[in-house]
């Protein structure tokens, strides 16, 4: 069985230009979280998404941030005109209902994210 | 809103002895979940041992244990018998289930850095 799957594992983008992460989550899983890793911190929830409905997004930066789930394709995490501050590892987690008291949430390998 | 706090930016321990790494939280929820992830260089994320809050057993699975008190609000992680395998950075987690009106994203600490030794 495939794990979560990430891309790209490692992003390098200049300042001003626009980062796209992409996850797909674990087969059968519906539900997929991401999270950022800054240096030397603990994971920081960002959104929590279904299959074309953004359920929590309390943690998304109000600006540049935008996260997608569409019926068909991959998670995406969005984000414009990147500053040197978004540079951080971007970690996705999937889920197959959302109760990930019982079911716990499985983790990509992150995408890390350089911003020159 | 819920916090969970490591105090242990890194610990040390010799192969083949027992560490307890730290881990205290704050809510108001009676039910939640709470999470131990191990972290190794490699970055990937691993899910070592989860706690439910209305249980009053502690959690084991295999050299791993916790120590849950919730009137303290505190959930320590036990190492037996370390393995040069398990130096890696280890993060507590908090988790408010759907059936408390959460959406059940981790909340997690800052993380301790557990190197096992030779």
């Amino acid at each position: 069985n495939a794990g979560v799957m990430q891309n790209p594992r490692h992003l390098v983008r200049r300042r001003g230009q626009e980062a796209r992460l992409r996850c797909s989550p674990m087969k059968g899983h519906s539900h997929v979280y991401w999270y950022r890793q800054l240096p030397e911190e603990g994971l920081k929830f960002m959104v929590y998404l279904q299959k074309e409905n953004i359920i929590d997004e309390s943690g998304m930066p109000k600006e540049r941030f935008s996260a997608e789930f569409p019926k068909e394709g991959p998670s995406i995490l969005r984000i414009q005109q990147v500053v040197r501050g978004d540079s951080a590892a971007y970690f996705c987690a999937s889920s197959p209902s959302g109760r990930g008291s019982n079911q716990p949430q499985h983790f990509g390998d992150g995408t890390r994210l350089s911003i020159l | 809103a819920q916090t969970v706090t490591q105090s242990q930016p890194e610990m040390s321990v010799q192969e083949a002895e027992t560490v307890t790494l730290s881990c205290t939280y704050d809510t108001s929820e009676n039910n939640y979940y709470l999470f131990w992830y191990k972290q190794p260089p490699s970055r990937q994320m691993i899910l070592v041992i989860r706690q439910e809050a209305y249980k009053q057993q502690n959690a084991t699975e295999n050299r791993f244990s916790v120590n849950f008190q919730k009137a303290a609000k505190s959930f320590s992680l036990k190492i037996s018998d370390s393995q040069l395998g398990d130096t890696a950075m280890y993060f507590c987690a908090f988790m408010k289930p759907l059936t408390q009106g959460g959406s059940e994203k981790l909340v997690f600490g800052k993380g301790t850095k557990l190197t096992v030794n030779p």
